[in-house]
């Protein structure tokens, strides 16, 4: 039973530029979630995807911004880095992200902005 | 506005003796709360979570407290191993369109000592 993979592991990235993570949730879940967890800190919610579509935000700018994919999949994407996003990006897949259940996570990519 | 807390950075504790991690919470909409255990290098593990309709529950050695009351959840671990080091993050989410948003804590490392 694959769990939530995410993709790459490790990105360098400098001031400016734009990067794309990619998350597979696990087999069965439909809602995929991002957090961004900063050194020292509790991960903060980004966004969540539910059907192909943004159902909640977390207070982070329109530079922040996702795609789910008919197969669950989905994609973050940030643009015009700034050293601050520097941080553990992580991926959470659930079953229908209404329901109290618990969120199940990858190992995160590890972004760091030179 | 730090909505979860966990005021303990750091707790150590003898193998084979209670370990008991605490998290206070500030929004009385959140109905459904979860402990995260999470290892260097790796995403947070899912560990347990309860219903605000409960004031306990248990799976195996880990048991989780819920006052409403006083805005008060813990975790009891017995006995506890050195395989449980590790950060253990406390969160939380609120029911209707706000549920799946999961609110952290800042975490704390539990050092289970031979």
């Amino acid at each position: 039973d694959a769990g939530v993979t995410q993709s790459p592991t490790h990105l360098i990235k400098t001031r400016g530029q734009q990067v794309t993570l990619r998350c597979s949730p696990k087999s069965g879940h439909d809602t995929v979630s991002w957090y961004q967890q900063a050194l020292g800190q509790g991960p903060q919610f980004i966004f969540q995807y539910y059907e192909e579509e943004e159902r909640q935000r977390g207070n982070f700018p329109d530079r922040f911004s996702g795609h789910q994919f008919p197969n669950y999949s989905s994609e973050l994407n940030v643009n015009a880095l700034l050293l601050g996003d520097s941080a553990l990006y992580l991926c959470a897949s659930s079953l229908r992200g209404y329901s109290n259940q618990p969120q199940h996570f990858g190992d995160g990519t590890r972004l760091s902005i030179l | 506005d730090q909505q979860v807390k966990q005021n303990s950075p750091s707790l150590s504790v003898q193998e084979g003796r209670i370990s008991i991690l605490n998290c206070d919470y500030t929004n009385s909409m959140f109905d459904y709360f979860l402990w995260y255990k999470k290892y260097p290098a790796e995403g947070p593990t899912f560990l347990i979570s309860i219903s605000s309709i409960k004031d306990k529950n248990e799976d195996g050695r880990f048991t989780v407290f819920l006052n409403k009351s006083a805005k008060h959840l813990s975790l009891h671990i017995v006995p506890s191993q050195p395989g449980d080091s590790a950060v253990y993050f406390c969160a939380a989410s609120a029911g209707g369109n706000q549920g799946g948003k999961l609110i952290f804590g800042q975490g704390t490392e539990l050092s289970v000592k031979p």
